[in-house]
């Protein structure tokens, strides 16, 4: 079991719109760390894709934005592309245990 | 553009010690930054397993702390994993990734696959 819960799959049409949720605790998203997602493709290794909860590293589309609310964060990605079919996580920093976290990875299908 | 890649067996037995080195290039692991090990079994998602600044004690995961070391060579410019008494539970990909001081991974590695099979 991750710590951070995340939906096992997703998925919209292209152009559509699609949110993952991040869901934690007070013992780490909601004690106010960052929260970072990474996308992963078949066979790759993850690239991290937004940071410090809603910053894009140089080079990621604007179509991809984070948000985080309370015990909670979630991944919108807008105007859906077939290239963007991946997995996607959530990572964090968990003060009771001490290290970073994972959330389970959701897998992004697009019609 | 800092590159790391680790190497490492691909196939083990059970009971055995897993070893792994990070080999790391374009920056000196001396000149600052954290330094991770992270997992994913077959179809599963990351597990982090341990982090360390060159000059400072490593810190573990608490599932697998009474199994992991995790130690620098700044003179080799690499870090490495070991994990004692593996099982076919520890069948994984397992990456190497640089931790920046806001959390995030932001280099990684290949990835290279263990295989815990007797």
């Amino acid at each position: 079991q991750s710590v951070l819960t995340q939906p096992p799959s997703v998925s919209g049409a292209p152009g559509q719109r699609v949110t993952i949720s991040c869901t934690g605790s007070s013992s780490n998203i909601g004690a106010g760390y960052d929260v970072h997602w990474y996308q992963q493709f078949p066979g790759t290794a993850p690239k991290l894709l937004i940071y410090g909860n809603d910053d894009r590293p140089s080079g990621v589309p604007d179509r991809f934005s984070g948000s985080n609310s309370g015990t909670s964060a979630s991944l919108a990605i807008t105007g859906l592309q077939a290239e963007d079919e991946a997995d996607y996580h959530c990572q964090s920093y968990d003060i009771s245990l001490g290290g970073s976290v994972f959330g389970g990875g959701t897998k992004l299908t697009v019609l | 553009q800092v590159q790391l890649q680790e190497s490492g067996p691909g196939l083990m037995k059970p009971s055995e010690t897993l070893s792994l080195t990070c080999a790391v290039s374009n920056y000196f692991i001396s000149s600052g930054y954290y330094w991770g090990w992270i997992r994913q079994p077959p179809g599963q998602g990351l597990e982090w397993i341990g982090s360390i600044y060159h000059s400072a004690s490593p810190y573990y995961s608490p599932s697998l702390n009474s199994r992991v070391t995790i130690s620098a060579d700044t003179s080799k410019n690499q870090f490495s994993l070991k994990l004692n008494s593996v099982t076919a539970a520890d069948t994984a990909v397992y990456y190497c990734a640089r931790l920046d001081s806001t959390g995030r991974f932001d280099y990684w590695g290949q990835g290279t696959l263990v295989t815990v099979s007797s």
